[in-house]
């Protein structure tokens, strides 16, 4: 089956730099989202990788691993309005995206 | 622009009642898609549409219908409402005409509660 794992939860403190970290296993690859969703909102897209590397985005940044069947979104800076859940998604072979059950950060003053 | 509009913003259901949930995008996407987000699981695929026309079975599609007459809307039906709906619904679009994977935009929500 098709399976996406990313933590549960974790804290951080404001200023700060957290890494996110997402693995998947899917039948095919065509991309890999991560989106930000903020309790009680609906998701909004951060950041899409296809390729191996990192990808920056001014404080957010994406990384991607084929091979390893890896990703992680580094959030730099942090401020409290960081605090949200942070989405990993991948497109499968039918283009359709898998997604992950969601990692919220809590942000400490 | 508005982008995604879903309507409902919220409801209350009773059990075996028929409902339908809207969703009207602006943004002339060819591709919609319907998602329920539960505590503790991630978004899962009710039904899609790559164009108007035409429809798709996601991932939990029974108890679940769609239709796509136009470009713009997108309703989902509950035919008979049970408590295992009560979730948070999302519509989304994407332009796919490409033939290039594109990002998926979300409408606000509706907050569904079967009782």
């Amino acid at each position: 089956g098709q399976n996406i794992d990313q933590p549960t939860e974790m804290t951080a403190t404001e200023g700060a730099i957290v890494q996110i970290n997402c693995t998947y296993q899917t039948s095919g690859f065509n991309g890999l989202f991560w989106y930000q969703q903020h309790a009680g909102e609906a998701p909004t897209f951060l950041s899409y990788n296809v390729l191996d590397g990192l990808e920056e985005k001014g404080r957010f940044s994406s990384f991607l691993s084929r091979s390893k069947g890896y990703s992680y979104l580094l959030l730099k800076e942090l401020q409290m309005k960081d605090s949200a859940s942070y989405l990993c998604a991948v497109m499968d072979s039918n283009y359709q995206l898998i997604w992950g059950a969601g990692t919220k950060l809590i942000i400490k003053p | 622009i508005a982008g995604i509009t879903q309507a409902p913003t919220s409801q209350i259901l009773a059990a075996g009642r028929r409902m339908t949930l809207r969703c009207t995008q602006d943004m002339r996407h060819n591709a919609m898609y319907w998602y329920r987000q539960d505590l503790g699981l991630g978004l899962r695929l009710i039904h899609y549409s790559n164009t108007a026309g035409t429809t798709g079975k996601g991932e939990v599609p029974d108890g679940y219908s769609v239709s796509r007459a136009n470009t713009d809307d997108f309703p989902l039906t509950l035919a008979s409402a049970v408590p295992s709906q009560t979730s948070v619904y999302f519509c989304a679009s994407s332009d796919t005409s490409g033939g290039v994977t594109d990002t998926q935009y979300f409408g606000p929500g509706t907050r569904l509660t079967v009782l």
